[in-house]
């Protein structure tokens, strides 16, 4: 078990590029989920998947926001000309049950 | 729509001290209540649950929880607190009927243990 993977650890791009971050949730856990979590505050839902269905997304994404999660394996989050707002740390976290197993995050830095 | 508040930004208390870090939440229906703890550089790990039973939940490295339906309260406590205990901690909380998967997570609280 090494954990829920996520890459890359920092990624800096200019406003109006696109993004893709990647992450590797624990092998066994059918459950996936998005997070998005800025400076002094909280992790604010994003999206989640069970397996490879997304069943529920949050009105914090946008349609410049989407994931993918094919075979019910990795996932990968999409962000298309991005703003300096979306400047944040995004976390991916994977479970089997109630308890979250949460990555070390990616911070995007939009200049 | 769910919340979860966590009213002290920061909590100071010397090390051997008893520690508690508040929470409240407003969850429809009965809730289901965690506490996470994130440490610098790292990832958010799970420190204990209340989904149901038992109002004092007890769970990692000798911490544990009151569920307080009536305060709607979820407050974390240790009874001797550490200097390694200092990290940052996060409420977090949903709906057991009709919230879906979302966790919805306070603020934090940047707990400071000192010698």
């Amino acid at each position: 078990d090494t954990g829920v993977s996520q890459d890359p650890r920092h990624k800096i791009t200019k406003r109006g590029q696109n993004v893709t971050f990647r992450c590797d949730p624990i092998s066994e856990h059918n459950r996936l989920y998005w997070y998005r979590q800025t400076l002094g505050q909280g992790p604010e839902f994003l999206t989640y998947f069970q397996n490879e269905a997304q069943l529920e997304k949050s009105r914090l994404l946008s349609d410049r926001f989407s994931a993918e999660r094919p075979k019910g394996s990795f996932s990968t989050l999409e962000i298309q000309r991005t703003e300096q707002g979306d400047s944040a740390m995004y976390l991916c976290a994977s479970s089997s049950t109630e308890k979250l197993f949460f990555g070390s995050g990616t911070q995007l830095s939009v200049l | 729509a769910q919340s979860v508040a966590q009213p002290e930004d920061q909590v100071n208390v010397a090390e051997g001290n008893p520690l508690t870090v508040k929470c409240t939440y407003s969850v429809s229906g009965n809730p289901y209540l965690f506490w996470y703890v994130q440490y610098p550089n790292r990832g958010l790990q799970f420190l204990l649950k209340y989904i149901t039973g038992d109002n004092l939940v007890k769970g990692s490295y000798g911490f544990e929880a009151e569920f307080n339906k009536s305060q709607t309260s979820f407050h974390l406590k240790k009874p001797s607190a550490l200097v390694s205990d200092s990290a940052l901690y996060f409420c977090a909380g949903r709906s057991f009927t009709g919230g879906g998967n979302k966790l919805t997570f306070g603020t934090g609280t940047q707990l400071k243990v000192e010698l």
